[in-house]
C-alpha cells in the first residue's frame, strides 16, 4: 500500500479555472516535495515544504501537518500547465516515497 | 546545460543481456538517487550514495542491479540478465546535502527489455 496517496488521479478543467491537487500521507515528515513530470520523463521540483505555504507564480502549495496532508493550488490555469503532478514526502531518512501522480489536462 | 543527465536516454535490449546506465549529477551535489518508475506510477526508491558512500538500498535492487559513484562525481547502474519486468524508466536525481534541500532530476533513461 503506497503511503502517499494523490487525488484527483485524473483532472481535466478549462483554462483559466482554479485547480487543487491533494496529497494525504501517513506519518510523521520531514519535508513534501512538489514535482512537475512532462510526457517523455522529465521531473522538476516545485515546492519543497515542512510546514505553511509557499508561492511561486500561479503556483500555491500548502501543507498541514497535524492533518498530514498537502494540497497544490493552480491559479488561472493553462494549457502549459497540463502535466502529471506528483507528490513526494521525506520520512526522515533520505529517500523520498511518491505519489501515484496526477494527470492534468488543461482544454484551451 | 548544467543540469542533471543521463544516458542513454534510450535503450531497448533482449532479455538476458545486460545494460548499464549513466547519471552526471550537478557539480559539488554530494547526495544522488536511483529511482526507478514504470507506466502510471510515481517512482520508486532503488538506491542513493552521499559522495562516493552507498548509503542504502531498496528490496527492490536484487542482485542482479549493481550501481556505483567511484569517485564521487558520476554514478552507473548496472542490471544484469534482464528480465522483460525491468522495463521501465531509471531516474536519477541529485542534491546538495540530504534534508531540506531541493533534489534535481535528470531526463531519465527509458529501458525496454524485449
Amino acid at each position: 500500500k503506497n503511503e502517499v496517496e494523490q487525488s484527483p488521479q485524473n483532472l481535466t478543467a478549462q483554462e483559466g479555472e482554479f485547480i487543487t491537487i491533494n496529497c494525504s500521507y501517513s506519518v510523521g515528515i520531514s519535508a513534501l516535495h512538489w514535482l512537475q513530470q512532462h510526457p517523455g520523463g522529465g521531473i522538476v521540483s516545485l515546492f519543497m515544504l515542512s510546514s505553511g505555504k509557499k508561492k511561486h507564480g500561479r503556483l500555491i502549495a500548502t501543507i498541514n501537518i497535524q492533518e498530514k496532508h498537502s494540497s497544490l493550488h493552480i491559479t488561472a490555469s493553462h494549457p502549459r500547465d497540463s502535466a502529471v503532478y506528483i507528490c513526494a514526502v521525506r520520512y526522515g531518512n533520505e529517500k523520498l516515497t511518491f505519489g501515484t501522480g496526477t494527470r492534468l489536462t488543461i482544454i484551451p | 546545460d548544467t543540469g542533471v543527465s543521463q544516458d542513454p536516454r534510450h535503450k531497448i535490449t533482449k532479455r538476458g543481456q545486460n545494460v548499464t546506465f549513466r547519471c552526471d549529477p550537478i557539480s559539488e551535489h554530494n547526495r544522488l538517487y536511483w529511482y526507478r518508475q514504470t507506466l502510471g506510477q510515481g517512482p520508486e526508491f532503488l538506491t542513493y550514495f552521499q559522495n562516493e558512500a552507498q548509503l542504502e538500498k531498496s528490496r527492490l535492487l536484487s542482485d542482479r542491479f549493481s550501481a556505483e559513484r567511484p569517485k564521487g562525481s558520476f554514478s552507473t547502474l548496472e542490471i544484469q540478465r534482464t528480465e522483460q519486468g525491468d522495463s521501465a524508466m531509471y531516474l536519477c536525481a541529485s542534491s546538495l546535502g540530504g534534508g531540506e534541500n531541493t533534489i534535481y532530476f535528470g531526463e531519465g533513461s527509458w529501458l525496454t527489455v524485449v
